[in-house]
């Protein structure tokens, strides 16, 4: 199975903040990378696929990049409506496996 | 707009069985890889298996879960059995995008609760 790691686990920032979450893949998983964002009590919700692809609706402060295995979501200015969990997903093999998550305090 | 329209809470005792439900419209039961995820309470995302139609199962949960689908209904099924407390968490639907590889549509979730 491929592992997902992310980092760090928790953070605190302050709006307008930049933000930028780490996911590492154990293996190769080419650009088959997703973000998602969870809120309290919520299903996720897709930010980015393939990498680096924003997700039709979701504001622009959102981003994501690739470097080999390493992966990052970025959040350029930090909103209120932004504090929640994000996870990281890889969609090149099965099992499907998610990172443990990065929650966002503000 | 697609929804995934999951059926209710359920609460069962250890040994028990639970059947969860995930109903969509033709057009995403058709074109979309249904999968199943759980969150316990506190903890992060687990990928449970996909239908489409034909299933591929967590290891964790071979043996306990079985995954079907109504075509007459656009509806989607998780069983899972012999279930213990550490099963009790809240059961996602979700619809992948063939192309993309995303979970582009999530259901509301369906809490069950395993306790005697």
């Amino acid at each position: 199975d491929i592992q997902m790691t992310q980092s760090p686990s928790s953070l605190s920032a302050s709006v307008g903040d930049r933000v930028t979450i780490t996911c590492r893949a154990s293996q190769s998983v080419n650009s088959y990378l997703n973000w998602y964002q969870q809120k309290p009590g919520k299903a996720p919700k897709l930010l980015i696929y393939a990498a680096s692809n924003l997700q039709s609706g979701v504001p622009s402060r959102f981003s994501g990049s690739r470097s080999g295995t390493d992966f990052i979501l970025t959040i350029s200015s930090l909103q209120p409506e932004d504090f929640a969990t994000y996870y990281c997903q890889q969609s090149y093999s099965t099992p499907r496996t998610f990172g443990q998550g990065t929650m966002v305090e503000i | 707009q697609v929804q995934l329209v999951q059926s209710g809470a359920e609460v069962r005792e250890p040994g028990a069985s639970v059947r969860v439900s995930c109903r969509t419209s033709e057009y995403t039961f058709t074109n979309y890889y249904m999968h199943w995820v759980r969150q316990a309470p506190g903890q992060g995302l687990e990928w449970m298996g996909i239908i489409n139609p034909s299933t591929i199962y967590a290891q964790k949960f071979q043996g306990r879960v079985t995954m079907t689908r109504d075509t007459s209904t656009s509806t989607v099924y998780m069983e899972l059995s012999s279930l213990r407390s550490e099963d009790t968490a809240v059961y996602y639907c979700a619809g992948e995008n063939g192309v993309n590889f995303s979970f582009d549509y999530w259901g509301q979730g369906t809490l069950v609760t395993v306790s005697s």
